[in-house]
């Protein structure tokens, strides 16, 4: 039973243009999401992250959106770059010690190709 | 800042043999966390170390254990190896701060092969 679901396996985008990952959870107890940069070989970079509280936190040219009750979110990244092409893994936090801190449950990842 | 580190990179075994997998965690973080991360799976949780304690494991076999030493390195074990073990083992660590944006952060992985 996955509870983070990301349901497009690939991505493919221009340069220039806005490139919008999704992603979806089933736990509502979940309380702190985080996307993850990956490339082949290596451990995952963090990107950005949302507290349940938020619905927007922005960085740069990355932007996530949390949707509580349709437990939704999504990274834009504006403008694409070639750079940008790697796999994308959605994660959320399980609530531990009172609401903080616990291991992430990943998504699958979407992997984004960004062309010139 | 030095991150996360992992040791070795790369470790051959056959089936039944033993792996011991090291973790440096960044400097001033006390939580450690590892995930495996098999061929066409997503990134699994294995296990949490926080302060020497282990505080939350994932749905693995008892077979996959660790500790976590008072420099708060960690090391991952696993007993029996089977070929489905092969794996990219992964490593994170956290300030372990009992605060919601508590953010792990990720080391290069170990590329685990079992023959």
């Amino acid at each position: 039973d996955q509870q983070v679901k990301q349901n497009s396996p690939s991505l493919s985008v221009q340069e220039g243009r806005i490139s919008i990952l999704n992603c979806d959870y089933t736990n509502s107890m979940f309380d702190y999401f985080l996307w993850y940069k990956k490339y082949p070989a290596e451990g995952p970079t963090f990107l950005i992250s949302i507290s349940s509280i938020k619905d927007k936190n922005e960085d740069g040219r990355f932007t996530v959106f949390l949707n509580k009750s349709a437990k939704h979110l999504s990274l834009h990244i504006v403008p694409s770059q070639p750079g940008d092409s790697a796999v994308y893994f959605c994660a959320a936090r399980e609530m531990n010690y009172g609401g903080s801190q616990g291991n992430l449950i990943f998504g699958k990842g979407t992997k984004l190709s960004v062309k010139p | 800042e030095a991150g996360v580190t992992q040791s070795p990179t790369h470790l051959i075994k056959t089936r039944g043999q033993q792996a011991t997998l090291r973790c440096s965690p960044i400097s001033g973080h006390t939580s450690v966390y590892w995930y495996q991360q098999a061929l066409g799976l997503g990134l699994q949780f294995l296990l949490w170390y926080d302060e020497g304690e282990e505080r939350n494991r994932g749905n693995f076999p008892p077979r996959f254990s660790g500790r976590q030493f008072p420099n708060y390195s960690s090391e991952l074990n696993v007993n029996a190896l089977e070929l489905e073990d092969s794996a990219l083992y992964l490593c994170a660590s956290s300030l372990g701060q009992r605060i919601m944006t508590d953010t792990q952060y990720f080391g290069p992985g170990t590329r685990l092969t079992v023959l």
